[in-house]
C-alpha cells in the first residue's frame, strides 16, 4: 500500500461547482496535512495546511482532516476557471520528510 | 514570480552529457531543497542544505551531485543519466532547516523540465 494515495483525475467540473479533492494515508503518525496547488509550468504554492484534526476555512477553499479513518479533504466552493491546476496533498510528521500524494488536475470549465 | 528563480526552465540532454541545474533565492533564507517531480508520482524530497552543509540526502543515487556554494544559490550537477531521470526537478527555500518544517515556510521555484533521451 503506498503512503499516500490520491486520484490523479482529471477532473472536469463546470464554473461554481463545488470540488472535492481526496487523499488516504497509511501513516498514523501524520500530523501535518497540507494542500498544495501547482499551476502549469510552476512550481507548488502552499494553499492551506492542518495540524492535527478538524476543519479549515479559507475563503472558498475548505480543508478537513479526518485521522481515525486516515483521510483528508479540500473543498473548493464556488470554483473558478482560475482553479484549473493540479492540486497535491502532503503530510509529515514534522522535520523534511513530508510525504506527497501524485496530484490531481482540475479543470474548471467556463 | 516567486522569490526562487531556476535556470534553465527546460533541459534536454543525452545520456553520456553533464550538465547543471542552477537555483537562485531572493528571500534571504538559509535552507535550499531540491526536490523530483515525475509524471504522475509523487514529489520527493532530494537533497536538503541548511547554511550551506548538506543535511539530508534522501538515497539518491550519484549521478545527481549537489553543491550549496552559499545561502542563496543550489546547484545540481548532472553526468550520465538515464532516460527514467526525465522529471520537473523543483527547488525550494525556507528561512532555515528547522523553519522549514513548518509547513507554511517552504518556498518553491518553478523548476526545470529535463529530459534525458
Amino acid at each position: 500500500q503506498k503512503e499516500v494515495e490520491q486520484d490523479p483525475g482529471p477532473l472536469s467540473v463546470p464554473e461554481g461547482a463545488i470540488v472535492s479533492l481526496n487523499c488516504t494515508y497509511s501513516n498514523s503518525a501524520f500530523q501535518y496535512f497540507m494542500w498544495y496547488r501547482q499551476y502549469s509550468r510552476k512550481g507548488p504554492e502552499l494553499l492551506m495546511y492542518t495540524y492535527s484534526s478538524g476543519n479549515k476555512e479559507d475563503g472558498r477553499f475548505t480543508a478537513q482532516v479526518d485521522k481515525s479513518s486516515k483521510y483528508i479533504s479540500l473543498f473548493i466552493r464556488d470554483s473558478q476557471p482560475s482553479d484549473s491546476a493540479t492540486y497535491l496533498c502532503a503530510m509529515g510528521v514534522g522535520g523534511q520528510n513530508f510525504v506527497f500524494g501524485p496530484g490531481t488536475r482540475l479543470s474548471v470549465l467556463p | 514570480e516567486t522569490g526562487v528563480t531556476q535556470t534553465p526552465r527546460h533541459l534536454v540532454m543525452g545520456m553520456t552529457n553533464k550538465k547543471s541545474l542552477k537555483c537562485e533565492q531572493h528571500l534571504g533564507h538559509n535552507a535550499m531543497y531540491w526536490y523530483k517531480q515525475s509524471a504522475k508520482k509523487p514529489l520527493e524530497l532530494m537533497f536538503v542544505y541548511n547554511f550551506k552543509e548538506q543535511t539530508e540526502n534522501n538515497s539518491v543515487p550519484s549521478r545527481f551531485s549537489p553543491e550549496c556554494p552559499n545561502s542563496s544559490h543550489l546547484f545540481l550537477h548532472l553526468h550520465t543519466l538515464q532516460p527514467e531521470d526525465s522529471a520537473l526537478y523543483l527547488c525550494a527555500s525556507s528561512q532555515d532547516e528547522l523553519a522549514g518544517s513548518h509547513p507554511d515556510s517552504q518556498y518553491f521555484g518553478p523548476g526545470t523540465r529535463l529530459t534525458v533521451l
